[in-house]
């Protein structure tokens, strides 16, 4: 299972930032977060991953907080091609594999 | 910017028939993976694939499944004898060595339909 909760979905206005939170609360001291999103059945798209510290790249910002049982990933100017499913994705130990929850369905709107 | 590639983007096949998935990873990742998708529900681990070798795999990934790497560029997934439930988007996904295990690129997908 999934160790991460996120909220079901969530609305957008187009050119706001987009928040999108996410709880990790048993998250091991070497495991990252990773985020990716899936618009519409297209292959899941990486966006970003960081363990303690806050990042940043074109895409998005992550902001883990201190304890690091949550995150929110940033969209900073939201546009309606950023319609999508986000999931946010704790890796299980030392498997190989990404487990993708349910994630959080972000609707921007016009 | 380098993607991952699949063919074919659909495939529709009838029941016991062997079906062959195939994508083209990034030219410079050796971590390779197979995930799917049943229509509606969450997207599925189903193989993960490093040096010639498979190095892990989920329940889903039985007898009727396998994977090859027959040549330098291409990774494929067979289903010997195809199921109903077989039916699914199937993602491939490549990953660059000395990155995290979770950075995995994946490409467009094969829609997989069996009649």
């Amino acid at each position: 299972d999934a160790k991460t909760t996120q909220p079901t979905s969530m609305d957008c206005a187009e050119g706001r930032a987009a928040n999108l939170p996410c709880n990790h609360s048993t998250i091991s001291g070497n495991e990252y977060v990773y985020w990716y999103r899936q618009i519409h059945s297209q292959g899941p798209q990486y966006i970003i991953h960081g363990l303690k510290n806050n990042e940043t790249n074109e895409m998005a910002s992550l902001i883990i907080t201190e304890d690091r049982k949550s995150s929110t990933l940033i969209l900073p100017h939201a546009t309606l091609r950023d319609t999508a499913v986000y999931y946010c994705i704790v890796r299980d130990g030392a498997t190989n594999k990404l487990i993708f929850g349910t994630g959080t369905l972000l609707a921007v709107q016009p | 910017e380098p993607e991952v590639t699949q063919t074919p983007s659909h495939q529709v096949t009838q029941m016991g028939q062997e079906v062959i998935l195939r994508c083209v990873p990034i030219s410079n990742h050796l971590y390779f993976y197979w995930y799917r998708q049943i229509l509606g529900q969450k997207v599925e681990f189903l193989v993960s694939f490093y040096n010639n070798e498979i190095s892990e795999k989920s329940e889903i990934f039985d007898d009727q499944f396998s994977v090859e790497r027959p040549d330098g560029s291409n990774f494929t997934l067979k289903i010997r004898s195809t199921k109903l439930e077989d039916s699914a988007m199937y993602f491939c996904a490549s990953k660059q060595t000395g990155t995290p295990i979770g950075e995995q690129y994946f490409g467009p997908g094969t829609r997989l339909t069996v009649t």
